[in-house]
């Protein structure tokens, strides 16, 4: 079946560090990619999305690419903001269409920036 | 927009108590989901909707209930609650079934049973 793995953290980084979170995944067909961001005390929400091989998806200094040769879709952001901690989720979605959409979301990564 | 809206943010239910999660959300959306996020294992779908009176199982809808009369609602019902019901609860919503489609998440529901 469809899986996501992601490391769980803390990553601890400081303020203006590149931050990477790493994110693979196995999929039958060719699955959408996401990344969904959990500030503290809220709901998942869309960070960015690619939906087809080598589409680079991109929000607020965030970026990931779409690679299908090495399964991947890898998190980075330049220079990190205390603002942006919060956990962030790497998931696929199948695209069979199967009267829902079928999400598979990895552990979640924490991520804490310190002034 | 509220967007998607959840109640009660936090409770403690005994073992043998029930209760029901609150979900609305007013985007129209015909497609809804409950989730359950527990430490280290991501989300897992307990129940899903695709319209109002339509509803079915997810991964793992044992000791739950749903039901959606209307578009806006979908509330997730705890029967005869359990320690392994701790946890915190999801409700989510789209647009569409397609591969491609972003899901709306709420702010979530912490569960504690004791």
């Amino acid at each position: 079946g469809d899986s996501v793995t992601q490391m769980e953290g803390p990553v601890t980084l400081s303020e203006e560090a590149f931050l990477t979170i790493n994110c693979t995944y196995t999929a039958t067909g060719y699955p959408s990619l996401f990344w969904y961001v959990q500030y503290p005390g809220e709901g998942l929400q869309l960070l960015l999305k690619a939906t087809k091989a080598d589409d680079k998806g991109s929000n607020k200094g965030f970026e990931a690419t779409y690679r299908k040769e090495t399964t991947s879709f890898h998190l980075e952001k330049g220079s990190v903001q205390v603002s942006d901690s919060a956990v962030y989720f790497c998931a696929l979605s199948d695209p069979e269409q199967r009267g829902y959409q079928k999400v598979t979301f990895g552990i979640g990564t924490k991520l804490q920036v310190i002034p | 927009n509220a967007g998607v809206t959840q109640t009660p943010k936090f409770r403690i239910l005994k073992i043998g108590q029930s209760m029901t999660l609150q979900c609305t959300q007013d985007m129209n959306h015909n497609y809804m989901y409950w989730y359950r996020q527990d430490p280290g294992m991501g989300l897992k779908l307990i129940y899903y909707s695709v319209g109002a009176g339509i509803t079915d199982k997810g991964e793992v809808p044992n000791g739950y209930n749903v039901s959606r009369s209307t578009t806006e609602d979908f509330p997730l019902r705890l029967e005869l609650a359990a320690p392994s019901q701790t946890s915190v609860y999801f409700c989510a919503s789209s647009s569409g079934q397609g591969g491609t489609e972003t899901q709306y998440f709420g702010p979530g529901t912490r569960l504690l049973v004791l």
